[in-house]
């Protein structure tokens, strides 16, 4: 158990520009989520998958922001376009099943300029 | 909807005293309580949860937290503050929801400070 991955650890890009993130969850954790940590503040919930299915997006996940898990173990987060506000600690998390705990990576560190 | 409430973004204290730092929760049914731990540039450690069991919850580190409900506080503490307990804690809440995701609601967070 090497516990959760998130690569690339740093990405700077221009603003406009698409990226994306991918996160490895540990293995046979069914559920997985994303957060977006800005400086100063607590991470805020993104979206949230179990198995392949994306259960749940918060409003905070505008029409540029897309995530994926398409074979219910890795997960990707794209974001399109990006923007200077887009700048962030993101954040992925797995958990083995209902109401445990969460196990987070070491975030991926998005900064726009 | 649940939220949390940590008083104080920045604790300072010497090594060797005691560490508090404050939690203060809303939830519309009993909730379950989490302190996770930030180093800089990294992800988040858990340090202790809650989940309706014991309300003195003893986590990794020497950290202990108490849930009372009558307060709608989880408050973090450690007798004795080391030099490596510096970071950014974060206390959380989620729902025990039948069937849902273990979404978590954090607070802003403390920085906490240790002084020789």
């Amino acid at each position: 158990d090497t516990g959760v991955s998130q690569d690339p650890r740093h990405k700077i890009t221009k603003r406009g520009q698409n990226v994306t993130f991918r996160c490895d969850p540990i293995s046979e954790h069914n559920r997985l989520y994303w957060y977006r940590q800005t400086l100063g503040q607590g991470p805020e919930f993104l979206t949230y998958f179990q198995n392949e299915a994306q259960l749940e997006k918060s409003r905070l996940l505008s029409d540029r922001f897309s995530a994926e898990r398409p074979k219910g173990s890795f997960s990707t987060l794209e974001i399109q376009r990006t923007e200077q506000g887009d700048s962030a600690m993101y954040l992925c998390a797995s958990s083995p099943r209902q109401n445990t705990e969460a196990f987070f990576g070491q975030g991926t560190r998005l900064t726009v300029v | 909807a649940q939220s949390v409430t940590q008083l104080g973004s920045h604790v300072s204290v010497s090594e060797g005293a005691l560490v508090l730092l404050r939690c203060n929760y809303s939830s519309s049914v009993p909730p379950y309580l989490f302190w996770y731990v930030q180093y800089p540039n990294q992800g988040l450690q858990l340090l202790l949860k809650y989940t309706s069991a014991a309300t003195l919850v003893k986590g990794i580190n020497g950290f202990e937290a108490e849930f009372k409900k009558s307060e709608t506080s989880f408050h973090l503490t450690k007798p004795s503050a080391h030099m490596s307990d510096a970071a950014e804690y974060f206390c959380a809440v989620s729902l025990p929801v039948t069937g849902g995701g273990n979404k978590l609601t954090f607070g802003t967070g403390t920085q906490l400070k240790v002084e020789l």
